[in-house]
């Protein structure tokens, strides 16, 4: 059983377009991120929920926004693709409070062409 | 100065030696050390963490903290071409929920 799993694994579209990515884990963790990596492999984190609270906005494009239905999912949508947005967006989990126990899930490579 | 410092390699060495890979921060509010590896094309994956100062022991793995000089290791023994991949070492504060990571050493272990 996968523990957190995203969808897709690979999307590649065309500026301006709009895009999201899926994700779902099966811990039971109260806390779920969303971390960028770049083309350099550095990860960088970007949004984290606690039990469907936002609770860490780091300095992103608005044309980013997560929506987490409920603490086992947290999806990012990204409005206006740009060519800068192409890295690999990791999802990951947590239980609450214990951020150094991060489960990641598999990566979507994005790709704007 | 960057939050975290890791020198990003590439580090080879042949299988059955001792490596080292270290990591200095600049942040004294950071508490949580962690240790992830990613292996190509896969996401990071914990591998040991560490409270404030002090050594950790997980089989082959031996996380070292030393918060006086802001550096932390990772020793891995009798390093195997399994252990190929990249480390990442990662930070955090007492009450903060967000990890800083470093750039990343990419580690390859011949056989």
């Amino acid at each position: 059983d996968t523990a957190v799993s995203q969808t897709p694994k690979y999307l590649v579209t065309q500026m301006g377009n709009d895009k999201s990515i899926k994700c779902e884990q099966n811990l039971g963790h109260d806390t779920m991120y969303w971390y960028k990596q770049d083309s350099k492999k550095f990860l960088k984190i970007m949004f984290s929920y606690n039990n469907k609270e936002l609770i860490i906005n780091e300095t992103v494009p608005n044309r980013f926004s997560p929506k987490s239905p409920d603490k086992a999912h947290l999806n990012l949508h990204i409005n206006s693709l740009e060519l800068g947005d192409s890295a690999v967006y990791f999802c990951a989990s947590s239980p609450r409070d214990r951020a150094e126990k991060l489960f990641f899930g598999s990566g979507t490579q994005l790709s704007v062409l | 100065q960057k939050e975290v410092e890791q020198d990003p390699g590439p580090l080879s060495v042949p299988e059955g030696a001792i490596v080292s890979l270290n990591c200095t921060y600049s942040n004294s509010a950071f508490q949580y050390f962690m240790w992830y590896r990613q292996y190509s094309r896969k996401g990071p994956e914990l591998l040991m963490y560490t409270y404030s100062s002090g050594n950790k022991e997980d089989g082959r793995f031996t996380a070292q903290v030393d918060k006086s000089s802001k550096y932390i290791s990772l020793f891995i023994r009798d390093s195997q071409p399994s252990d190929s991949a990249t480390y990442l070492c990662a930070m955090r504060g007492e009450s903060n929920y967000k990890l800083t990571f470093g750039k990343g050493t990419l580690l390859t272990v011949n056989p």
